[in-house]
């Protein structure tokens, strides 16, 4: 069944340990996104992909990076977490139509760096 | 830049009420509207768009460009509608794709 998936759901870590949160999407979608989001507040893009080798920085400031080398995987990595890390993170894909295309998202990676 | 607010964290109506969660945003030009709504233990997922003037699920919503809001509605709430509401912007010729409200946490009491 086409989906997005997210891996880890939840994922607690010491300071300092490096870290990938995984996305996989098999609808065929060109565009991926990472948002994060704390309790209570608003969705933060912090990295979006228009395909294959492209990747671009969101309007929120993040140590995380990403790499899309293939269409359907969109991995997110901190290389040394933060306890300022703890959030939750969100993957979503979306057809690469012309104009505004519905995100589809992930169930999200809650990670706590302890 | 576009903005999205949402003033309702939480809002709680009675079962058979009328709803409306507000949403403002602050854009000068002509920017697609969204409502996202996330049930329990659900992922997010589109409700509506202001493109395609639908009715999903009993609800509506309108832009005003004058207020430049795009309040969500629906004339009888049902204890199922209970989740979390977004709304979202999106600038014609963003490369950024939505920017996300706070979010207004719906409850409909039995």
């Amino acid at each position: 069944e086409a989906d997005i998936y997210q891996t880890p759901r939840y994922l607690v870590i010491g300071t300092g340990k490096k870290i990938t949160l995984e996305c996989s999407q098999t609808m065929g979608h060109d565009k991926m996104y990472w948002y994060q989001q704390d309790p209570g507040m608003e969705l933060h893009l912090i990295h979006y992909s228009y395909g294959v080798n492209s990747t671009e920085k969101g309007d929120l400031s993040s140590e995380s990076t990403v790499s899309r080398i293939r269409t359907e995987h969109f991995p997110l990595t901190l290389e040394s977490a933060r306890p300022s890390h703890t959030s939750q993170y969100l993957c979503a894909s979306s057809d690469a139509g012309t104009g505004v295309s519905p995100l589809h998202f992930g169930n999200g990676t809650r990670l706590t760096v302890t | 830049a576009q903005r999205v607010t949402q003033p309702e964290k939480l809002l709680s109506v009675f079962k058979g009420a009328p709803v409306e969660l507000k949403c403002n945003y602050s854009y000068s030009g002509s920017p697609e509207l969204f409502w996202y709504v996330q049930y329990s233990r659900q992922r997010l997922q589109l409700l509506l768009r202001h493109i395609s003037r639908e009715s999903i699920k009993g609800f509506t919503a309108d832009l005003n460009k004058g207020e430049t809001s795009f309040h969500l509605k629906k004339p009888f709430a049902q204890e199922e509608d209970s989740a979390m509401y977004y709304c979202a912007l999106s600038a014609p010729g963003s490369a950024r794709q939505l920017t996300f409200g706070s979010g207004t946490q719906l409850t409909v009491l039995p």
